[in-house]
């Protein structure tokens, strides 16, 4: 099955800095990239996805990167507010089964 | 925004007893999954329910777990003999069905095998 690694565990940073979690997944088939922030004691939700015929997509202070090749993608949060300050987790699936594979999550906390 | 519901929130149970989560999905969608947390750990698949049938299921889903859409609406996941280490928070997911939409996320419910 898939398997998807997440690094780092946990990051802090500067509030106004750059944020950047890095995920690499296993399975050449998956070709959905789906990223969840889960804040203390709230539901996964979604911030942004890719699909792998792209191989960036952006939305306002945060974008994601996909390299097929190298079986890795990433999620970059510019400018980090306080409110950025959550658990984010990356994900990969296929069309054809829509169950998804986490990664083991990152604790981004944002210092004011 | 229409948003999955579970209930309850927190469920405490004794080993060897049946506990059943239950889940409200968003009207339209036809794809639901459930998902479990173990505290500190990553989000892991338990199973993908469509058209009344599973459609895939982990490891972790074994014959202790199943699921039913009971009345059309609601959909269920129902451990029959409870283990300490089935303690965890368990989501349930709906999608609207087509390919790459979004999986929305319920609450989840706290389960506490003790």
């Amino acid at each position: 099955g898939e398997n998807v690694e997440q690094h780092p565990s946990t990051l802090s940073v500067q509030e106004g800095d750059s944020a950047v979690i890095k995920c690499t997944y296993s399975d050449s088939a998956s070709n959905y990239f789906p990223w969840y922030k889960q804040e203390l004691g709230k539901r996964p939700q979604l911030i942004i996805d890719i699909r792998s015929n792209v191989g960036e997509k952006k939305d306002q202070r945060i974008a994601v990167t996909l390299n097929k090749t190298a079986k890795h993608f990433s999620l970059h949060i510019t400018e980090t507010q306080p409110e950025d300050s959550a658990v984010y987790f990356c994900a990969a699936g296929w069309w054809n089964d829509y169950k998804l594979s986490f990664g083991a999550g990152t604790t981004v906390t944002v210092r004011a | 925004e229409p948003e999955v519901t579970q209930t309850p929130s927190h469920q405490v149970t004794q080993m060897g007893q049946e506990v059943i989560l239950r889940c409200v999905p968003i009207s339209n969608h036809l794809y639901f999954y459930w998902y479990r947390q173990i505290l500190g750990q990553k989000v892991e698949f338990l199973v993908s329910f469509y058209n009344n049938e599973i459609s895939e299921k982990s490891e972790i889903f074994d014959d202790q777990f199943s699921v039913e859409r009971p009345d059309g609406s609601n959909f269920t996941l129902k451990i029959r003999s409870t283990k300490l280490e089935d303690s965890a928070m368990y989501f349930c997911a709906t999608q609207a069905g087509t390919v790459y939409n979004e999986q929305f996320f319920g609450p989840g419910t706290r389960l506490t095998v003790l």
